[in-house]
């Protein structure tokens, strides 16, 4: 079992309101990432980071902000809510490049209304 | 354009068949091929995980195979079972970027029926 957490699971949120997704892992991973998927499409990358106080724009556009003050921890933030927005949020991290292993979260289910 | 591309769309099989999901990608330079398990409204698990040299590569029931020189692979199910019912993702890495990109799927959506 992945030693990587998402908060929380289901969020259910009004337009205009300011949210953060939470995403910790215990493994010590130095790269971690963050994922869009809407229901049968594939993942999009949103967001990543190589370490701490590195954060980079994925290949889908995002109004969503991250940080990465300590390495454990990826949070992903929305200033300002919108219906655009509802979506599967999935974390993940691995250790290096190369053939290592990506672990992936729980995923968090936001619906904006 | 780097695309991983699978099929079937979706699939359904009764319990204790076999079944074969295909992937087909164009990603280039090639670094790894993955397949993942994702149950509805979870993240993705990892099944297996195989490098350029790798052939064929086994996780329990589930069976991978790769060809690097057409650039498709194979997931192979073998006697399933109700709790195969899932989404199963290929994803494919780039070694062209420190990042190591990955580049997924649409997946392959399995109903294992009793």
């Amino acid at each position: 079992e992945a030693d990587i957490y998402q908060t929380p699971r289901y969020l259910v949120i009004g337009t205009g309101k300011k949210i953060t997704l939470e995403c910790s892992q215990t493994m010590g991973h130095d790269k971690m990432y963050w994922y869009q998927q809407d229901p049968g499409m594939e993942l999009h990358l949103i967001h990543y980071s190589y370490g701490v106080n590195s954060t980079e724009k994925g290949d889908l556009s995002s109004e969503s902000t991250v940080s990465r003050i300590r390495t454990e921890h990826f949070p992903l933030t929305l200033e300002s809510a919108r219906p655009s927005h509802t979506s599967q949020y999935l974390c993940a991290s691995s250790e290096g490049q190369g053939a290592s292993e990506a672990f992936f979260g729980q995923g968090t289910r936001l619906t904006v209304v | 354009k780097n695309q991983v591309e699978q099929s079937p769309q979706s699939l359904i099989i009764l319990e204790g068949k076999n079944c074969t999901l295909q992937c087909n990608y164009t990603v280039s330079p090639f670094s790894n091929l993955r397949w993942y398990k994702q149950d509805t409204g979870r993240g993705p698990v990892s099944l297996t995980i195989m490098t350029f040299s790798e052939n064929t590569k086994s996780n329990g029931r589930y069976t991978a195979t790769l060809d690097a020189d057409t650039k498709q692979s194979s997931l192979h199910i073998t006697a399933s079972q109700l709790s195969d019912s899932a989404s199963y993702i290929c994803v494919v890495s780039d070694r062209g970027s420190t990042l190591g990109r990955l580049y997924f799927g649409r997946g392959t959506q399995l109903t294992v029926w009793p």
